[in-house]
């Protein structure tokens, strides 16, 4: 089966920096996106990566191994505004989304 | 700019009605998605149009149907409601399917089934 996994909650402070795991098992894989959802919102895309390595994008990056069906994502110097729930999706070879079920973060001053 | 909307914004039905959800989207994206979001699970796919004219299933399609008319509709009805069906309902789209292409969200239906 198909199945992407990330951590339930996690919790930074103000002004820190957090990472967000996620792993995953998939039929095929056709890149990996991130989105942001912040409480009763719609989700919102973050970031993309189908090759190996980093992709930066402002205070947000996203990582992504392919051999060892893993990402991450790097969140740095937090906001207040960043509490969301994170979300790791994996397009499969049906070009179709397989969601994990999502990262809520919480910020503490 | 308008993007996504859906309607309506939450809804409370009884068991065994029928419903129709809907979405529009105005920025002539080929693919059309929707999902469901329950707590603790991720977004599944109800089911998805690549382009006007055609449709396919999802991960989770019993008890939904959806047709794709033109480019920007993508109405999805519940012929016979049942409480398993109580969720928040996604509606999104992207410009086209075969490469690098995010999808836009609509702001979501909360339907409650009783």
């Amino acid at each position: 089966g198909q199945n992407i996994d990330q951590p339930t909650e996690m919790t930074a402070t103000e002004g820190a920096i957090v990472q967000i795991n996620c792993t995953y098992q998939t039929s095929g894989f056709n890149g990996l996106f991130w989105y942001q959802q912040h409480a009763g919102e719609a989700p919102t895309f973050l970031s993309y990566n189908v090759l190996d390595g980093l992709e930066e994008k402002g205070r947000f990056s996203s990582f992504l191994s392919r051999s060892k069906g893993y990402s991450y994502l790097l969140l740095k110097e937090l906001q207040m505004k960043d509490s969301a729930s994170y979300l790791c999706a994996v397009r499969d070879s049906n070009y179709q989304l397989i969601w994990g079920a999502g990262t809520k973060l919480i910020i503490k001053p | 700019t308008a993007g996504i909307t859906q309607a309506p914004t939450s809804q409370i039905l009884a068991a065994g009605r029928s419903m129709t959800l809907r979405c529009t989207q105005d920025m002539r994206h080929n693919a059309m998605y929707w999902y469901r979001q329950d707590l603790g699970l991720g977004l599944r796919l109800i089911h998805y149009s690549n382009t006007a004219g055609t449709t396919g299933k999802g991960e989770v399609p019993d008890g939904y149907s959806v047709s794709r008319a033109n480019t920007d509709d993508f109405p999805l009805t519940l012929a016979s409601a049942v409480p398993s069906q109580t969720s928040v309902y996604f509606c999104a789209s992207s410009d086209g399917d075969g490469s690098y292409n995010e999808q836009f969200f609509g702001p979501g239906t909360r339907l409650t089934v009783l």
